[in-house]
């Protein structure tokens, strides 16, 4: 049972464009989620977050979006630039005294120079 | 470097032996986790510290793993009688105060291969 859904494996995007990543959560209970960026042979490195009271948060480049009612979330990159190829996860904080993360299977994102 | 470490990178085994990881967390984080992660998959949670007390523990953490915090410093994480379908990459994450919301730092990772 799937809780965080990345149905999009992969994703090519010209450099200089704009990258939307998806991610799709059925547990209503979430109410905090955050955006990894993820190299080969790395940990998962920290991009970008929000809380379910908003639906909007930025920093500098990314941008994450927030649908409660459709459970969607979703980050853009503008502009894509060739450093920002890696695997993307989406991750989620249900609270009730829980702290764990739970993940979906990752976007691997190719921006092409 | 402050950032998480785990060591070993990297290890190899062979079916039925005992293996141990160990994470530093970032300085002054209390609060540490351990995932797993397995081809084509996302992290997935197994435990997590608080200080010294293991809190949350999840089902995949079967009776041959165990983990350890003592003093509320490093983390050790052990695999006894280890099975091939052990083989993935074992990731530590630490996070700074008591807010569930805190970003999770995640460390390189340890790879393991059970042949």
């Amino acid at each position: 049972d799937q809780q965080v859904k990345q149905n999009s494996p992969s994703l090519s995007v010209q450099e200089g464009r704009i990258s939307i990543l998806n991610c799709d959560y059925t547990n209503s209970m979430f109410d905090y989620f955050l955006w990894y960026k993820k190299y080969p042979a790395e940990g998962p490195t920290f991009l970008i977050s929000i809380s379910s009271i908003k639906d909007k948060n930025e920093d500098g480049r990314f941008t994450v979006f927030l649908n409660k009612s459709a459970k969607h979330l979703s980050l853009h990159i503008v502009p894509s630039q060739p450093g920002d190829s890696a695997v993307y996860f989406c991750a989620a904080y249900s609270g009730a005294g829980s702290y764990q993360l739970t993940f979906g299977k990752g976007t691997k994102l190719s921006v092409i120079p | 470097d402050t950032g998480v470490s785990q060591d070993p990178r990297h290890k190899i085994t062979k079916r039925g032996q005992n293996v141990t990881f160990r994470c530093d967390p970032i300085s002054e984080h209390n609060r540490l986790y351990w995932y797993r992660q397995t081809l084509g998959q996302g992290p997935e949670f197994l435990t997590y510290f608080q200080n010294e007390a293991q809190l949350e523990k999840s089902r995949l953490l079967s009776d041959r793993f165990s983990a350890e915090r003592p003093k509320g410093s490093f983390s050790t994480l052990e695999i006894q009688r280890t099975e091939q379908g052990d083989s993935a990459m074992y990731l530590c994450a630490s996070s700074p105060r008591d807010t569930y919301t805190d970003t999770q730092y995640f460390g390189p990772g340890t790879r393991l291969t059970v042949l």
